[in-house]
């Protein structure tokens, strides 16, 4: 298996710019995690889905950010408009069956927003 | 309070070294427990489970205290390869995993 795919694998955008991110998980896996992480604030759960229903939000810093998944294999964080505060590494994640299992996570997308 | 507080280090340990990381969590609910190691610029990878009663992988032991709501892990006869980030992991009923920031480990020789 390819294991989650995430692309682009770096973005550097100004502010006020539209960025996608988009994520590809294992086949076969029912649920879906966008991450974000940052040295001040580690590894923070934005949002996941579980069989392409987003479960929950509440780690969704605001409303310039959404994210989607329109199908088992695949899903977009969208940052609408950037802001320099939103530079950090996004992780797309996905596990088998349950919230409580073993994640797989991607390689990230390393976001600079200058 | 966070729900899961790890001490940051850095831990400089020379190769062959025994270093013990700790954990603690705040909800009592909590029901599964996990390591996951990051190795620099790179993603979150699972280490080991955590179960109630100790568990060991070659020289990495894992141990939970449900009373103290505190896990460690132990890593004997440190490698070079063993530096990196390790992150404790909880979660409860009903939410996705939660991540400790890290504490982050340099074995040199």
């Amino acid at each position: 298996d390819a294991g989650v795919i995430q692309s682009p694998r770096h973005e550097v955008t100004e502010m006020g710019q539209e960025v996608t991110l988009r994520c590809k998980p294992i086949s076969g896996h029912d649920y879906l995690f966008w991450y974000r992480q940052t040295m001040m604030r580690g590894l923070e759960l934005l949002i996941y889905f579980n069989n392409n229903v987003p479960i929950d939000d509440s780690g969704m810093p605001e409303d310039r950010f959404s994210a989607k998944m329109p199908n088992a294999s695949f899903s977009t964080l969208k940052i609408q408009p950037s802001e320099p505060r939103d530079s950090a590494v996004y992780f797309c994640a996905s596990s088998f069956r349950s919230d409580q299992e073993t994640q797989y996570f991607g390689p990230g997308t390393r976001l600079l927003v200058l | 309070r966070k729900e899961v507080e790890q001490d940051p280090g850095p831990f400089n340990v020379p190769e062959g070294a025994t270093v013990a990381f700790n954990c603690t969590y705040s909800n009592s609910a909590s029901q599964s427990f996990f390591w996951y190691r990051q190795d620099c610029r790179k993603e979150p990878k699972l280490l080991m489970s955590v179960y109630s009663s100790g568990n060991e992988d070659g020289r990495f032991t894992a141990q939970l205290n449900r009373a103290s709501q505190y896990i460690s892990l132990l890593i004997r006869d440190s490698k070079l390869s063993d530096s990196a980030t390790y992150l404790c992991v909880v979660n409860r009923a009903g939410t996705a995993l939660i991540f400790g920031k890290g504490t982050t480990l340099s074995v040199s020789s």
